[in-house]
């Protein structure tokens, strides 16, 4: 079936680089989605991917998709106490509407 | 940028009565909107997706009798939550897609329900 999976837990110090990462299940996805999410809000589209990619960097956003392995990450520069928040992996699965299959959220502390 | 919202954005009610929910997108005419549901420090859970002028369609485990979506235009979608529970409460987000490359979703800031 259809499943992405997090790391629920990433503590880094202000300055450093943090790494997020993501497994998926289905060959089929389109698209691979990374969100930001603070609290009490909505989601808020950092960057995305295309599935026929293998990188794709954005400012302090870098994205790698390992496609044979299934595995995607999500790499933030120079990270600062902005960016603590939950971050959410998604595939867009092929065909239909485009659902949405999230990943259950990796949440990131930036310390001093 | 597209902007999503919702109406309201938190709703204290008695169990027993019917909640709706409204979301809209502001600025653009969306194909599809996603309704999902988030419990506390837990991912988002589709429930439904819908398109203007169609039934919506259920994920598997979701009550279409209890959990009724109207889409009446390319720019509203409803979710009324009928005879809520407390186990209803949670944190409801709609989404908003355009037919574009990444076909991305633009999300509202959620919903808070806490039914009593």
């Amino acid at each position: 079936g259809e499943d992405v999976e997090q790391s629920l837990f990433l503590s880094v110090r202000e300055g450093d680089s943090s790494v997020i990462n993501c497994t998926y299940t289905d060959s089929s996805s389109t698209y691979l989605y990374w969100y930001k999410q603070e609290p009490g809000a909505g989601l808020q589209l950092l960057t995305y991917i295309f599935s026929n990619m293998d990188m794709k960097q954005d400012q302090r956003l870098t994205v790698l998709l390992n496609k044979k392995d299934k595995h995607l990450s999500l790499r933030i520069a120079d990270t600062q106490t902005g960016d603590s928040a939950i971050y959410f992996c998604a595939e867009a699965l092929y065909g239909g509407y485009n659902k949405l299959i999230f990943g259950a959220g990796t949440r990131l502390a930036v310390h001093p | 940028g597209a902007v999503v919202s919702q109406h309201p954005s938190w709703v204290i009610c008695k169990s027993g009565t019917s909640v709706k929910i409204e979301c809209r997108s502001l600025d653009f005419q969306a194909t599809t909107m996603f309704w999902y549901r988030q419990f506390p420090k837990q991912s988002l859970m589709l429930m439904a997706t819908s398109n203007e002028g169609s039934k919506a369609t259920y994920e598997q485990g979701v009550e279409k009798d209890k959990f009724l979506i109207n889409h009446a235009s390319l720019t509203l979608s409803t979710l009324t939550v009928t005879s809520a529970h407390p186990e209803d409460s949670s944190f409801y987000i709609c989404s908003a897609s355009i037919q574009r490359d990444n076909n991305e979703q633009f999300f509202g800031p959620g919903t808070r329900l806490t039914v009593l």
